[in-house]
């Protein structure tokens, strides 16, 4: 069984500033690794993923994603955040055993303030 | 662009009515998923299809149903609504890959219910 752990459930922080959310993930085999991010009043929107190859992922809107398998961890990461940002992100694994289910994470609020 | 279409934003119910939530995707993808949503709890999968008339229960399916009779739309429902169902309420769908679990899912806006 997989599952996610998402550490935060908020993180202020300021415009302009950088920001990591952090994501650690448990699976006994390989996984695939998404984040998502969730906008008021909105459904979910695919951010970035990871499938295999460079551990680096660039997303949208300025987002990227670094995988760390000794670690097991797939922490986003955006050099300078706008107002906008601000949202509930979350992230998200499964694996290419039985159905393609996607376990989430609990979710971190983003709150990014002038 | 994949499209998911919920049928209500807001809904607002009685307990022990019957409720029928309605998802549709026009994409022809084979998986359809419900989610609900809450507060600290993140997304926990109530139920999914994988081709017309199938369906897997979830983590929570307690108090639930499912319809797939047609490829684009999946129904969830609500056989007595309580109170404890009051939730936001998401849909997604994705394609389906045998050997290949890394499609992602798209999903619709969402439903906030509310049983009163």
């Amino acid at each position: 069984a997989q599952s996610v752990t998402q550490l935060d459930s908020q993180v202020p922080v300021f415009e302009e500033a950088p920001v990591e959310l952090r994501c650690n993930y448990s699976s006994s085999v390989s996984v695939y690794l998404f984040w998502y991010v969730q906008y008021p009043n909105q459904g979910l929107q695919l951010l970035l993923k990871y499938l295999s190859g460079s551990t680096l992922v660039k997303g949208i809107n300025g987002f990227e994603a670094e995988f760390n398998k000794s670690q097991t961890s797939f922490h986003l990461r955006k050099p300078s955040v706008h107002i906008s940002d601000t949202a509930e992100y979350f992230c998200a694994v499964t694996s290419n055993t039985g159905f393609q289910k996607l376990v989430f994470g609990t979710g971190t609020r983003l709150l990014v303030s002038p | 662009d994949v499209k998911v279409t919920q049928s209500s934003r807001y809904l607002v119910k009685r307990t022990g009515e019957k409720v029928f939530l309605e998802c549709v995707q026009d994409m022809d993808h084979e998986n359809m998923f419900w989610y609900r949503q809450d507060p600290g709890l993140g997304l926990r999968l109530i139920y999914f299809s994988y081709d017309v008339k199938m369906k897997e229960k979830g983590d929570i399916p307690e108090g639930y149903s499912v319809s797939r009779e047609k490829k684009e739309r999946f129904s969830l429902i609500l056989e007595s609504a309580s109170t404890n169902q009051t939730s936001m309420y998401l849909c997604a769908s994705s394609l389906l890959r045998y050997r290949d679990h890394n499609q992602p899912q798209h999903f619709g806006d969402g439903t906030r219910l509310s049983i009163l």
